[in-house]
């Protein structure tokens, strides 16, 4: 496999339920990141992973805990999640230079998305 | 408040014709602009870059301008074609500034008709 991959595509979930979602790099980045994006607004920082660190956390509620293992892998996991944290959810990756996320040309690599729906 | 801002949300343009879609920021620390391109169900894909260093930026189709003083910049696309169709998100970043991450409006559907 090649880019940048998650799963699953598609989610449904409870308000009282505990998921996760993954995505995986294969890209040899050192950086990594989950995006939300909802309707009619900007895409929403919401993790930053630089190796391996979190140096960034956007205000993001605690129903949402990020882990990640290793350079290549980034799960976000999911308690008790409210409806309007339906969103699709982005991961994307990306070469740090060590002094500026997203490398010489800023350039994010990002995934397909995970479609969650809260019910 | 919005660093970055696509004030349209949509355009509509004839298969064959220029695309213009604008984008403004607020921050004069951003030096570094991209356009990524989405189609639905999927991720974003970069398409285009400039430096604040140029004004201009061709890729093929695609041409980005920027205006610094005016903290502007637009994606033309010249013949468009329907593939063309889907979300363009333009995104900034203040790569001189330390470890800062893109910021990105909210993008702007663009509608190729053919």
């Amino acid at each position: 496999e090649t880019g940048v991959t998650q799963t699953p595509r598609h989610l449904v979930m409870g308000m009282t339920n505990k998921k996760s979602l993954k995505c995986e790099q294969h890209l040899g980045h050192n950086a990594m990141y989950w995006y939300k994006q909802s309707a009619k607004k900007p895409l929403e920082l919401m993790f930053v992973y630089n190796f391996k660190e979190q140096t960034e956390n956007n205000s993001v509620p605690s129903r949402f805990s990020p882990e990640c293992p290793n350079s290549s892998h980034l799960f976000l996991h999911l308690h008790t999640l409210q409806p309007e944290d339906s969103a699709l959810y982005l991961c994307a990756s990306s070469q740090v230079s060590g002094l500026t996320s997203g490398g010489a040309t800023g350039e994010l690599f990002f995934g397909e998305g995970s479609r969650l729906t809260v019910l | 408040d919005q660093q970055v801002k696509q004030n349209s949300p949509s355009l509509s343009v004839q298969e064959g014709r220029i695309s213009i879609l604008n984008c403004d920021y607020t921050n004069s620390m951003f030096d570094y602009f991209l356009w990524y391109k989405k189609y639905p169900a999927e991720g974003p894909t970069f398409l285009i870059s400039i430096s604040s260093i140029k004004d201009k930026n061709e890729d093929g189709r695609f041409t980005v301008f920027l205006n610094k003083s005016a903290k502007h910049l637009s994606l033309h696309i010249v013949p468009s074609q329907p593939g063309d169709s889907a979300v363009y998100f333009c995104a900034a970043i203040a790569l001189n500034s330390g470890n800062t991450p893109l910021v990105f409006g909210k993008g702007t559907r663009l509608s190729v008709i053919a």
